[in-house]
Order: C-alpha cells, then sequence, then structure tokens
C-alpha cells in the first residue's frame, strides 16, 4: 500500500518562500513508472493541480504558477519537495500530495501511455498565509 | 489553463441515479482519454473513482462509472447511497503533461 503525508509550516508570511515536503511510503521515487504530484484546494474553492515529478526527474508546473514553483525529489529519503515563492494570502490553502502512477505499453492502437490520475493521496495540510 | 466546468450541485434519493457532467474543449476533455474523477468528503483525503474516462480502479462500487462525448465527460453514480455524498471533481490531461480539475461539484443524496 501506497502512503503519503505532507509537512510543512502551518503558518507563513506574505512574499515569504513556502517549503512543503511529501514523504512517500510503499514505493520508491526512483522505480520507473512512479510519479508524485502537487494539488491545493483553498478553503471552501475547488482543487488545483500545482506540480508533477516522475522517476525520471521529468518535472511538469502549472503554467500559471510556474514562475514561483519548483518540485524536486529526493531519492535517497524518498521524498518530493515542492518550494513556492512569494506567498500571498490567496495562496492560503490545504495542500495535498499524490502518486500518479505513469506506465508506457503497445496495444492495438500502437504506442500509448497510462496516466495522468492521481491513485493515493495524503491527507494534506493547511497552510496560512498572513502577516 | 480554465479549469473544467462542471453544475454546482447535483442531487438524488438513494436508489436514483445521477449523472455529473464536466465539460472542456477540445485541448483538453475533447482531445485526450485523460479524464479522471475524484470523491472528496470534506476533511478527508480526495479518493480516484474513475479513470482514463473509463476505469475504475479496484475497490471502488461498479455502481460509479465514467463516459465521454465530444468535449463533455460525465460521471454516473447508480443506486444512490447515503455514504456517496460528498463533492466530485473531474480532471482532464491537458497537453503538454499538463493537468486541469474542474471546478467541483456538491452531491446531495435527499
Amino acid at each position: 500500500q501506497i502512503t503519503l503525508k505532507e509537512s510543512g509550516p502551518t503558518l507563513v508570511k506574505p512574499t515569504q518562500t513556502l517549503t512543503l515536503t511529501c514523504n512517500v511510503s510503499g514505493v520508491s521515487l526512483s522505480t520507473s513508472g512512479v510519479g508524485v504530484g502537487w494539488i491545493r484546494q483553498p478553503p471552501g474553492k475547488a482543487l488545483e493541480w500545482l506540480a508533477l515529478i516522475y522517476w525520471n526527474d521529468d518535472k511538469r508546473c502549472s503554467p500559471s504558477l510556474k514562475s514561483r514553483l519548483t518540485i524536486t525529489k529526493d531519492t535517497s529519503r524518498n521524498q518530493v519537495v515542492l518550494t513556492m515563492t512569494n506567498m500571498d494570502p490567496v495562496d492560503t490553502a490545504t495542500y495535498y500530495c499524490a502518486h500518479s502512477p505513469l506506465t508506457y505499453y503497445y496495444d492495438s492502437s500502437g504506442y500509448s501511455i497510462s496516466g495522468y490520475y492521481f491513485d493515493f493521496w495524503g491527507q494534506g495540510t493547511l497552510v496560512t498565509v498572513s502577516s | 489553463q480554465s479549469a473544467l466546468t462542471q453544475p454546482p450541485s447535483a442531487s438524488g434519493s438513494p436508489g436514483q441515479s445521477v449523472t455529473i457532467s464536466c465539460t472542456g474543449t477540445s485541448s483538453d476533455v475533447g482531445g485526450y482519454n485523460y479524464v479522471s474523477w475524484y470523491q472528496h468528503h470534506p476533511g478527508k483525503a480526495p479518493k480516484l473513482m474513475i479513470y482514463e474516462v473509463t476505469k475504475r480502479p479496484s475497490g471502488v462500487p461498479d455502481r460509479f462509472s465514467g463516459s465521454k462525448s465530444g468535449n463533455t465527460a460525465s460521471l454516473t453514480v447508480s443506486g444512490l447511497q447515503v455514504e456517496d455524498e460528498a463533492d466530485y471533481y473531474c480532471n482532464s490531461y491537458a497537453g503538454r503533461s499538463n493537468l486541469v480539475f474542474g471546478g467541483g461539484t456538491k452531491l446531495t443524496v435527499l
């Protein structure tokens, strides 16, 4: 069973940089096909995808936040780290990390990819941005 | 990237069926078969219910099904049960490894 747990500060000040860590258990971040993403949910609002990183260090970030986001992984600690710069009160949200598998295969249609979904989620961590 | 459009609310009585729509564009929902659906009970972690439009993870009841027509994907919950009351979000691949969520639908079991 794959489990994920987010950790980081509960309160940050405007303009500060947020650093969140996702500890992953049950699968190695170096295993082919493993990906971990970050998703957030402001209070009373919808989910928003932030970033993804795969076993091969392929990284993707939301275009609207790309300039502020950095996603990295520490394979030795089996952790994924998200940093977000220049925090603002509108960034107040519950931040989730989630496992996202990616598989390449051949079928009758030829070369295909299975992925782009989140099958295991952490419980989330609430980050408040306030002075 | 604009969020996918979902109705803010949906409802049904126990035993009935309800369908939640998720409308995007040809650049996301209509262009790829990578639509997923998540059930979210407040205060808990979201749960994957459907992936790649129609596939159901093990452990998800077959009362939940997914489909797609053009730029609109749908989640159908048959035989509604009280525990199905939750928020539901769709998500789609949007090209260049970008992902976009819908605005969410609050499902009420009357």
